[in-house]
């Protein structure tokens, strides 16, 4: 079955960067998009970016522009997600979910909690 | 952008009983592009349904969803235990998308 299986968790300083990686099994990687999406503690779920991964395009969330990187490495079909200059607000749990051109997301990862802490 | 906002908050029910949960958005969304997601605590959501009224695979008949421009809603015909969990509706007009602030079913 369509899988994602994420990084485990990470514990940051302010201003550091952390990379999580998504790597996906069941389906065809070259053909899918990879999403990013976060969830903070009882706020709602933020799309951060995605990426094309036959093509390596990407798009990203404005307020995270200047800060984020996301990129696949289609011989291990894994994505990755990089996020530097880490502030405190950016503890959540960050999700990876595949789209195959049809918008809905489906399947998710199971996550990964990045705590940003001194 | 287009927000999303659900109601209610939190809806108290019991076993057997029907749900009825509202995703309303701030403009149309075109050509219905609205899906409903289930989260329970410690797991990632997990798509119900998807062009507001079509269930994903392996989702039982009494997850039904509907609406049409500005308005949708789930609705859980007999609440079984566990479908007790935080819902969420996410529209995907553009790719970058938005999702609702949650309701959850208690």
């Amino acid at each position: 079955q369509k899988q994602l299986i994420q990084s485990g968790p990470e514990v940051k300083k302010p201003g550091t960067s952390v990379k999580v990686s998504c790597k996906a099994s069941g389906f065809t990687f070259t053909t899918s998009g990879i999403h990013w999406v976060r969830q903070a503690r009882g706020q709602r779920l933020e799309w951060i970016g995605w990426i094309v991964v036959g093509t390596g395009s990407t798009k990203y969330a404005q307020k995270f522009q200047d800060r984020i990187t996301i990129t696949r490495d289609m011989s291990t079909s894994t994505a990755y997600l990089d996020l530097s200059s880490l502030r405190y607000e950016d503890t959540a749990v960050y999700y990876c979910v595949a789209d195959f051109w049809s918008g809905w997301f489906d399947p998710w990862g199971q996550g990964s909690l990045v705590t940003v802490s001194s | 952008e287009i927000v999303l906002t659900q109601s209610p908050g939190t809806l108290s029910l019991s076993p057997g009983e029907r749900a009825t949960l509202s995703c309303r958005a701030s403009q149309s969304v075109s050509s219905n592009y609205l899906a409903w997601y289930q989260q329970k605590p410690g797991q990632a959501p997990r798509l119900l349904i998807f062009g507001a009224s079509n269930r994903a695979t392996d989702i039982p008949d009494r997850f039904i969803g509907s609406g049409s421009g500005t308005d949708f809603t789930l609705f859980i015909s007999r609440l079984e235990p566990e479908d007790f969990a935080v819902y969420f509706c996410h529209q995907y007009v553009t790719s970058s998308g938005t999702f609702g602030q949650g309701t959850k079913l208690e």
